[in-house]
């Protein structure tokens, strides 16, 4: 069974810096690309960036240039995503995804709260 | 980058009747290996999006044939033949041809 499992909800401060884990069973890790989604509260689906786990290879929209960081490591068969300088616009529930979006981990909350 | 338009952002349904959402995308969707990436997701409240048709037309196993997706080029519809009331939520159609990947903006179905 594919599963995607993310890291439990995190609380931070305008300014500061959060990083999800998304650990996936179930298939060849390194057979897909892992992408990253936000969906801010009320709102909809918005694409982040991707990793390709078999390289390491990322991109990243122009939107997060330069906050996001997207990571895999195949020795766990998990995904990072890493969100520096953290405002008040980037608390959302924040998706992995497996290529293809077949399969969804369960998201994870962010809320940015002084 | 590519714009994905989806109208219209909500839909009151009866019961049994058909509902159709519309896809408009800036620019044409054949990747350079000839496949037309389009996909469409449904999600319900509290849930994260599922998958239901990919590639165009093509449904995931287990979504029920009431589903179903056509369209080329920039301008593609998910058409449900009955909706139930399962079917409620909102509907995005997602393109994975051209980088960066994007969603439209969503359409919310309701029934009367």
């Amino acid at each position: 069974e594919v599963q995607l499992v993310q890291s439990g909800a995190e609380v931070k401060k305008p300014g500061g810096t959060v990083k999800i884990s998304c650990k996936v069973s179930g298939y060849t890790f390194t057979g897909y690309f892992i992408y990253w989604v936000k969906q801010a509260p009320g709102k909809g689906l918005e694409w982040m960036g991707l990793v390709d786990p078999e390289d390491g290879e990322t991109i990243y929209t122009e939107k997060f240039q330069g906050r996001l960081t997207i990571a895999a490591d195949t020795s766990t068969d998990t995904a990072y995503m890493e969100l520096t300088s953290l405002r008040s616009e980037d608390t959302a529930l924040y998706y992995c995804v497996k290529g293809g979006a077949d399969y969804w981990g369960q998201g994870t909350l962010v809320t940015v709260s002084s | 980058d590519l714009v994905l338009t989806q109208t219209p952002l909500s839909s009151l349904v009866t019961l049994g009747q058909p509902a159709s959402i519309s896809c408009n995308s800036s620019q044409g969707l054949v990747h350079r290996d000839g496949t037309t990436y389009l996909s469409w997701l449904h999600q319900r409240p509290g849930q994260p999006p599922r998958l239901i048709i990919y590639k165009i037309s093509n449904r995931l196993s287990g979504v029920p044939e009431r589903f179903s997706g056509s369209g080329a080029g920039t301008d593609f519809t998910l058409k449900i033949s009955r909706v139930e009331p399962e079917d409620v939520g909102v509907y995005y159609c997602m393109q994975v041809t051209q980088l960066p990947y994007s969603f439209g903006q969503g359409t919310k179905l309701e029934i009367k």
